[in-house]
């Protein structure tokens, strides 16, 4: 079993639209949560940490669920700057400071 | 503030040659990790290091590569005889404390064997 698993889509979507993206991780000691950005060969740049609360920016919605492992990331009203690939991140704890990538979901919004 | 620099951003190389990546932190950072991407995969974990140590390199290859992070100067990334399976794009990234916090990522370099 993969440490962090996505559907690699292709997510096609109309600008406008609402899309949601899932995640799980699998070891429950993993200690911060991430969804990066990627660009067609550029490097990830961070879109926002997620923490058990939820939080939001602006278009954006993130959700954490410890007990299930489960992140998601919410988009409103997609424009067509928000088609990229996402990726959720995790920092696995116990003392590893690494990032762990799951392998990203790609998103394309048709005009 | 300058990002994280990465250079070169495009590398090629034959096989059996040497392959050396440079990466200079943000300002102010002094943690180092370096991440490979494969063409059409996620990133993957090689090596944590702080300036003269190499804290975790529970990712990297057994064989032929190698990282350090002098007390001046870049961190570097060598890989020794490349073979066309080290093609990938090599991704740098820092940050301030190496607490479970974000990673701030460099452009990349994009290694070709030939």
């Amino acid at each position: 079993r993969k440490e962090v698993e996505q559907d690699p889509g292709p997510f096609n979507v109309p600008e406008g639209a609402t899309v949601a993206f899932n995640c799980t991780y699998s070891n429950s000691a993993s200690q911060s949560f991430f969804w990066y950005r990627q660009d067609c060969r550029k490097e990830p740049k961070l879109l926002m940490s997620v923490y058990s609360s939820g939080n939001e920016d602006g278009r954006f919605t993130a959700q954490l669920n410890r007990a299930s492992q489960y992140i998601s990331l919410l988009i409103r009203d997609s424009k067509l700057s928000d088609s990229a690939t996402y990726l959720c991140v995790v920092n696995p704890g116990q003392g590893a400071q690494k990032l762990v990538f799951g392998q990203g979901t790609r998103l394309t919004i048709n005009p | 503030n300058a990002g994280v620099m990465q250079n070169p951003r495009h590398l090629v190389r034959r096989r059996g040659q040497e392959a050396r990546l440079r990466c200079s932190p943000m300002k102010g950072h002094s943690h180092v990790y370096w991440y490979r991407q494969l063409p059409e995969e996620g990133l993957k974990f090689m090596v944590y290091l702080q300036k003269e140590n190499i804290i975790d390199e529970s990712g990297m290859p057994k064989e032929r590569f190698s990282a350090e992070f002098p007390k001046e100067g870049p961190s570097i990334l060598r890989i020794q005889q490349v073979v066309r399976g080290d093609s990938a794009a090599y991704f740098c990234a820092s940050n301030p404390s190496g607490s479970y916090n974000e990673q701030f990522f460099g452009p990349g370099t994009r290694l070709t064997v030939l």
